[in-house]
């Protein structure tokens, strides 16, 4: 099961900043937040991760609480091409664990 | 640097029938991860591949097995296809099993 919970849908106003909630009670010192978005028919792409400091690169930024148990994907000027469904993961980096355990993920759509 | 390429990119069978879905790997990787996601959910683990070996396996039957090639290009054979096998099956390459993962467009396969 996944290990993460998030809304099933979201809505922004193109051009505004698109704030992508999730929930991961449960995790672990050594595992990092994990966000991948998915566009319709395609594969799942990497956006960002960060293990317990907010980060910030050309995609998103994401801020995790101090307890770290949630997390904030930030896209700071939504376009209609930022539409997708966006998962949250927790995963141990760099280790021997293989798979990503994906949940249902965020489905975002931004109007015009 | 080439991406990760999967073929073909739609498939129809039957029910009974056998598959075989290609991946290439991304230019330096050595790991191919394996994951099915059906209509309106999140991609499941199916199994991993690592310098040829298998290395870890999702909650799926015998009847879906894979391949790793020295070139580290993997396939995923599905035997005795059911209806339930209708989905976008991805591939995932990484430099190493708990590296990022970065995914290819998928095969859709539909079951009749």
């Amino acid at each position: 099961d996944a290990k993460t919970t998030q809304p099933t849908s979201m809505d922004c106003a193109e051009g505004r900043a698109a704030n992508l909630p999730c929930n991961h009670s449960t995790i672990s010192g050594n595992e990092y937040v994990y966000w991948y978005r998915q566009i319709h028919s395609q594969g799942p792409q990497y956006i960002i991760h960060g293990l317990k400091n907010n980060e910030t690169n050309e995609m998103a930024s994401l801020i995790i609480t101090e307890d770290r148990k949630s997390s904030t994907l930030i896209l700071p000027h939504a376009t209609l091409r930022d539409t997708a469904v966006y998962y949250c993961i927790v995963r141990v980096e760099h280790s021997s664990a293989s798979k990503i355990i994906f949940g249902s993920g965020t489905r975002l759509s931004i109007r015009p | 640097e080439t991406g990760v390429t999967q073929s073909p990119t739609h498939l129809i069978k039957t029910r009974g029938q056998q598959v075989t879905l290609r991946c290439s790997s991304q230019s330096g990787h050595n790991t191919v991860s394996w994951y099915q996601q059906a209509l309106g959910q999140g991609p499941q683990f199916i199994f991993q591949y690592y310098r040829e070996e298998e290395n870890g396996r999702g909650n799926f039957p015998p009847r879906f097995s894979g391949l790793q090639f020295p070139n580290y290009s993997s396939e995923l054979n599905v035997n005795a296809l059911e209806l339930d096998d209708s989905a976008l099956y991805l591939c995932a390459s990484s430099s190493s099993p708990g590296g990022e993962q970065f995914f290819g467009p998928g095969t859709r396969l539909t079951v009749l």
